[in-house]
């Protein structure tokens, strides 16, 4: 079936410093979305960023990604790190049919001073 | 987000029934129940489109949820578990192509 790997359950990195999340994927869908929400705590998930295109980079809010088919990987990345971007980011995976929104399992990141 | 509200916030049950309700002001046509338990990912419940539930997942028969009109969305729990504590997100998109989800605030349920 299809599924979300998020290698990482939690990342702690101090405040100016790259961030890098992982998030491979298998699906039988040729033509999958991918997706990054955020949950900051007690908050409900809000998207980050989504993407359909193969190879081409998608960015929001100084997070970029890109979706590589190839390697089924949608990492997400930031070249500095801020306190606020302290949150739970899960990848999620759909197609345009219908079906379930599938999330990994999510990877914390705790970004100190 | 106030854009799709959710009642109530907070919500403790013993064996009680209740309900939970939901109402998006996005003029979106696909609405979804997601439980999120603690330190898991959300999983789809119920997934509506134009008032016809579309998905519903493996949810204990005691979990029923109606759709009273494309904006409003209700889950009537009936004889809660222990298992179904947990926040009960509302999310909307504009159609069932899951392009975007908007969550609304989420009910936390807390069972005695």
């Amino acid at each position: 079936g299809d599924s979300v790997t998020q290698t990482e359950g939690l990342v702690t990195l101090t405040e100016g410093l790259p961030v890098m999340l992982n998030c491979t994927y298998q699906t039988i869908y040729s033509n999958p979305f991918l997706f990054w929400y955020v949950q900051h705590l007690n908050e409900s998930p809000r998207l980050l960023l989504k993407s359909f295109t193969d190879n081409k980079r998608t960015e929001h809010q100084g997070f970029h990604a890109t979706l590589h088919k190839s390697s089924s990987s949608f990492h997400l990345q930031k070249s500095s790190a801020q306190l606020s971007d302290s949150a739970l980011y899960y990848c999620a995976l759909s197609d345009q049919g219908g079906r379930a929104l599938i999330f990994g399992t999510g990877t914390t990141v705790s970004v100190s001073p | 987000n106030t854009k799709i509200t959710q009642s109530p916030r907070y919500l403790i049950l013993g064996r009680a029934n209740k309900s939970l309700e939901c109402e998006q002001h996005l003029g979106h046509n696909a609405m979804y129940w997601y439980k999120q338990s603690a330190e898991k990912p959300p999983e789809l419940m119920f997934l509506y489109n134009l008032k016809q539930l579309i998905r519903n997942e493996t949810v204990p028969s005691r979990f029923i949820p109606e759709c009273p009109d494309s904006s409003k969305l209700l889950l009537h729990i009936s004889a809660v578990d222990p298992e179904d504590s947990a926040v009960y997100f509302c999310a909307s998109s504009p159609t069932i192509s899951n392009e975007r989800l908007f969550f609304g605030h989420g009910t936390k349920l807390s069972v005695l």
